[in-house]
C-alpha cells in the first residue's frame, strides 16, 4: 500500500487567499484524522471522521477551518481566509480495524506558509 | 491544556547504550498509549503501544513501561543504534470517547557513534 498521501507538501500563499490540502487515506481505514503541528502548540487533533462523517472537530480553530469527506478515498481541509498564524504542518492519519483504531498512520505532511 | 507532557525536549546517548524517553499524562481517562518516531519532512510512524491494562509492552529493542499510579509512560530502547536518532512523540487517546490521540511535545533523541 502506498500509505497515506497528501497533497501539495509546500503550500505558500498570501494572507486572505483561500488554502486547500487534500489527503488520501490508507485504503479501507475507517477513521480519518486531520492534525496541526506548530512549534508552540506541538501536535494537535483538528477534527476526525469515522466513514466519511465528522465525529468530532472540537478542535479547529476558528469559522475559517472547515473539513469535508466527499468519500473514503479522500478528504481536504480548507481554510478561507488564511492567515499568517496558520502557517504551519498538516498532517492527515487514517486508521483501520486491523490495527483496532487506535494505532494510526500519517502521511508526509503539507508545509503551509501564510505571509 | 497540555493532557499530555514530555519534559525533555532533547536526549543524547551512546550508541549501544540504554535510551529511557519519559512521559506523564494528567486525564486518568486515557487507557491507550502510544510512542511515534518522526524523522525531518516525514510524518510520525507508529512505534509501539500499550493500554491500561498492562504495565509493560516489549517489542524488539523497544519497551514501553506504564506506571498508572504515578500516570507515567516510558520508552526504552536498547540498544540504541545511530539510525534511532529522531524526535519521539508520546500520545494517549481515551478509547471509550473515541480514537483521538493526545500527543506530547516530543523528545529529540541523538545517537552518537
Amino acid at each position: 500500500d502506498a500509505g497515506v498521501i497528501q497533497s501539495p507538501r509546500h503550500e505558500v500563499t498570501e494572507m486572505g487567499q483561500e488554502v486547500t490540502l487534500r489527503c488520501k487515506p490508507i485504503s479501507g481505514h475507517d477513521y480519518l484524522f486531520w492534525y496541526r503541528q506548530t512549534m508552540m502548540r506541538g501536535l494537535e487533533l483538528l477534527i476526525y471522521f469515522n466513514n466519511n462523517v465528522p465525529i468530532d472537530d472540537s478542535g479547529m480553530p476558528e469559522d475559517r477551518f472547515s473539513a469535508k469527506m466527499p468519500n473514503a478515498s479522500f478528504s481536504t481541509l480548507k481554510i478561507q481566509p488564511s492567515e499568517p498564524r496558520d502557517s504551519a504542518v498538516y498532517f492527515c492519519a487514517s486508521s483501520g480495524r486491523a490495527q483496532g483504531f487506535a494505532e494510526q498512520y500519517f502521511g508526509p505532511g503539507t508545509r503551509l506558509t501564510v505571509t | 491544556d497540555q493532557q499530555v507532557k514530555q519534559n525533555s525536549p532533547s536526549l543524547s546517548v551512546q550508541e549501544g547504550r540504554i535510551s529511557i524517553l519519559n512521559c506523564d499524562y494528567t486525564n486518568s481517562m486515557f487507557d491507550y498509549f502510544l510512542w511515534y518516531k518522526k524523522y525531518p519532512a516525514e510524518g510520525p510512524t507508529f512505534l509501539i503501544s500499550i493500554s491500561s491494562i498492562k504495565d509493560k509492552n516489549e517489542d524488539g529493542r523497544f519497551t514501553v513501561f506504564l506506571n498508572k499510579s504515578a500516570k507515567h509512560l516510558s520508552l526504552h530502547i536498547v540498544p540504541s543504534q545511530p539510525g534511532d536518532s529522531a524526535v519521539y512523540f508520546c500520545a494517549a487517546s481515551a478509547l471509550k470517547s473515541g480514537y483521538a490521540l493526545n500527543f506530547g511535545k516530543g523528545t529529540s533523541l541523538l545517537v552518537t557513534p
